[in-house]
């Protein structure tokens, strides 16, 4: 079954520099998730967006914007990098903007800020 | 505010053993939602499971099961007969249904290791 797709997974890039990160949800799926994980913590919910609307803001860096676009595919983008934003970045889909839904993650994408 | 537990930051056994990982979790929500997500070392998140909480039957799949208690605001995870793949980090995760808000609440998670 086709998954959640990120890209790219890896990428190191130096402070100050500029930084965006691609997301395929599920087919179907209408809702995307943004999520930062810093070694060794939890996953923290940046932002969420519902039929290309943004529905829901956690702890994103106003350094930090995202959308998503007509075909649902959303794209992070981080500017003015620092070195405490090197994380592993997930993006996550669910069908429907209800909670409780089933939130599938994808791989990852690996920023590191050098 | 919603808050997940996770109490046992690693544990480590012997492969066969059977190992529960403890989730409790605090909501002010009479409806919300329950997750456990499994992260191998290549650190893609796994759904394993999602109950509501309205349902309280206890559920098993292969060697995994979960013990959801309400009175006690726990929703425990066991794995049987653990095997040397089961090593990850499990994560514990809260969704309320009110407040417009779907995202996820995670607890720090729990960091599993079963030697061989």
């Amino acid at each position: 079954a086709a998954g959640v797709i990120q890209s790219p997974r890896h990428l190191i890039k130096e402070k100050r520099e500029t930084a965006t990160l691609k997301c395929y949800p599920i087919p179907r799926h209408d809702t995307v998730y943004w999520y930062q994980q810093g070694p060794g913590q939890d996953p923290q919910f940046l932002i969420s967006f519902y039929e290309k609307m943004q529905s829901d803001k956690g702890s994103i860096p106003d350094r930090f914007s995202a959308q998503q676009f007509s075909d649902y595919h959303s794209e992070l983008n981080m500017s003015s990098l620092e070195l405490g934003d090197s994380a592993l970045y997930f993006c996550a889909s669910s069908l429907g903007r209800v909670s409780g839904n089933t939130i599938y993650f994808g791989e990852g994408s690996w920023l590191t800020v050098v | 505010a919603q808050k997940v537990t996770q109490a046992q930051t690693e544990i480590s056994v012997v492969e066969k053993e059977d190992v529960t990982l403890d989730c409790v979790y605090e909501t002010r929500d009479t409806t919300y939602y329950l997750f456990w997500y499994k992260q191998p070392p290549s650190g893609e998140l796994v759904f394993l499971i999602r109950r509501n909480s309205f349902d309280e039957q206890n559920e098993i799949s292969g060697r995994y099961s979960w013990n959801f208690q309400k009175s006690t605001s726990s929703f425990n995870f066991t794995i049987t007969a653990s095997q040397v793949v089961d090593s990850a980090v499990y994560f514990c995760a809260l969704s309320e249904a009110q407040g417009g808000s779907e995202k996820l609440v995670f607890g720090k998670g729990t960091k599993l290791t079963v030697n061989p």
